[in-house]
């Protein structure tokens, strides 16, 4: 079945202590992105990546790193996370890498509370 | 005012009745797309309508785009409880090299009563 996977799906952890959010896909997409959504504000672009080892920043880039070092995987790095970065957090692939032109398949989502 | 940006941001209608959403927009774009979200669940995408497109349908949907008016509307006929969800447009902009970002708006909840 084509997937995203993210894990864990829950996670509650205390400011300072670096956490990873694995995403998978099994598609072969070339395009993979992480998106936060909070209250009022919609969805908003963390980074992205158009391929291997080829990241970017989104919108709200500050408090997160990624790495993209095979196809499938795109894992979100939180250093030292901090109150604010409380949210639900989607990974999305897509086709093409000229751009994110086509239908983005979301995963399930994971709810991030940082105390 | 953000691109891609849903009116009304709530909707409540009666199950067997039809429901209306617009999206407007400030820039080019290369395609509109429109997606559905249940509570705290993943996205899942509904429809895509290029720009050189004015309007799709997808069993109980029709979605229409104006580029002149720089908007679009999503219609769900004879809506039922399951289609109970919030709806995003995003806007994917006129390609012109490089990576365009598709920006998605704050969405319409929409409520069908059994």
């Amino acid at each position: 079945e084509a997937q995203v996977t993210q894990n864990p799906r829950y996670l509650i952890t205390v400011t300072g202590k670096k956490l990873t959010v694995t995403c998978s896909q099994n598609m072969n997409h070339e395009y993979m992105s992480w998106y936060r959504q909070d209250p009022g504000l919609g969805l908003r672009q963390i980074y992205y990546s158009m391929n291997v080892e080829v990241t970017d920043k989104g919108d709200v880039p500050e408090g997160y790193k990624v790495s993209r070092k095979e196809k499938r995987n795109f894992p979100l790095i939180l250093e030292s996370p901090s109150p604010n970065q409380t949210s639900l957090y989607f990974c999305a692939s897509s086709f093409q890498s000229s751009g994110a032109y086509n239908e983005q398949f979301f995963g399930p989502g994971t709810r991030l509370t940082v105390l | 005012s953000q691109q891609g940006e849903e009116d009304p941001q709530a909707l409540s209608i009666q199950e067997g009745e039809n429901a209306t959403m617009n999206c407007s927009y400030k820039t080019s774009i290369n395609n509109l797309q429109w997606y559905r979200q249940n509570s705290g669940r993943g996205l899942v995408h509904l429809i895509l309508i290029r720009s050189n497109e004015r309007e799709k349908h997808s069993g109980r949907l029709r979605v229409t785009l104006d580029t002149s008016k720089k908007s679009s509307s999503l219609l769900i006929t004879a809506s039922r409880a399951a289609d109970t969800a919030s709806y995003f447009c995003a806007t994917a902009p006129k390609y012109s090299g490089g990576y365009q970002k598709v920006t998605f708006g704050i969405g319409t909840k929409l409520q069908v009563i059994p």
